[in-house]
């Protein structure tokens, strides 16, 4: 069955640091892989999308790779402040169908001043 | 404001009871979505427009949820004999087809408790 895998636990880090996330799937085939931030109890919003063409995608301090043989992308938040202390969820669509983008778990960072 | 807006932004209803969320996208996009976000999980993809036509209902959770687009433009997404189950965020979403990024733009989601 096809599964989309976002670490549930929340990451706690601390001011300047770089916090790593990660999204893992199976039985994808997606064109691209998006990242999108949540605040609690608003919608999310849209940080990168990342192309299966692509390695690795940067804006300002974010930076984002995929690994279409590993079938995981790593997102990351470098210089963390704590206005960067949200729920991250990653999505992907399957086989380019269309912008129905399928949503993981997401994971939620504290970042600690 | 331009973005996508969703009401009402909170609803509380008894069990049994139908309720009725409306969704007004950005103006230029032609693509609506719906999904239903429980606590602390992601997402759930419920159903798609492409101007008036619905390309993709089969995720709607049962017979008893419906949405509709009648003109291309604002959807309303209705669920029937509410449970306590329904209880979640209901987000809209929507996009422009042709887009190279493939951004969904979300609104601010329409909050359901069932009693």
């Amino acid at each position: 069955s096809q599964k989309i895998e976002q670490n549930s636990e929340a990451l706690n880090i601390q001011e300047g640091k770089t916090a790593t996330l990660t999204c893992n799937y199976t039985n994808y085939s997606p064109a691209y892989l998006q990242w999108y931030r949540q605040d609690p109890g608003r919608g999310p919003v849209f940080l990168l999308l990342i192309r299966e063409n692509e390695k690795e995608k940067r804006k300002e301090r974010l930076k984002v790779t995929f690994d279409t043989t590993l079938k995981q992308s790593l997102f990351h938040i470098t210089a963390s402040q704590p206005a960067d202390s949200a729920t991250y969820l990653c999505a992907l669509d399957h086989l380019g169908a269309g912008n129905k983008l399928t949503f993981g778990g997401g994971t939620r960072v504290l970042v600690k001043p | 404001d331009t973005g996508v807006s969703q009401d009402p932004r909170h609803k509380i209803t008894k069990r049994g009871q139908n309720v009725t969320f409306r969704c007004d996208p950005i103006s230029e996009h032609n693509r609506l979505y719906w999904y239903r976000q429980t606590l602390g999980q992601g997402p759930e993809f419920l159903t798609y427009f492409q101007n008036e036509a619905q390309l993709e209902k089969s995720r709607l959770l049962s017979d008893r949820f419906s949405a509709e687009r009648p003109k291309g433009s604002f959807s309303t997404l209705e669920i029937q004999r509410t449970e306590q189950g329904d209880s979640a965020m209901y987000l809209c979403a929507s996009s422009l087809s042709g887009v190279d990024t493939g951004e969904l733009f979300f609104g601010e989601g329409s909050r359901l408790t069932v009693l």
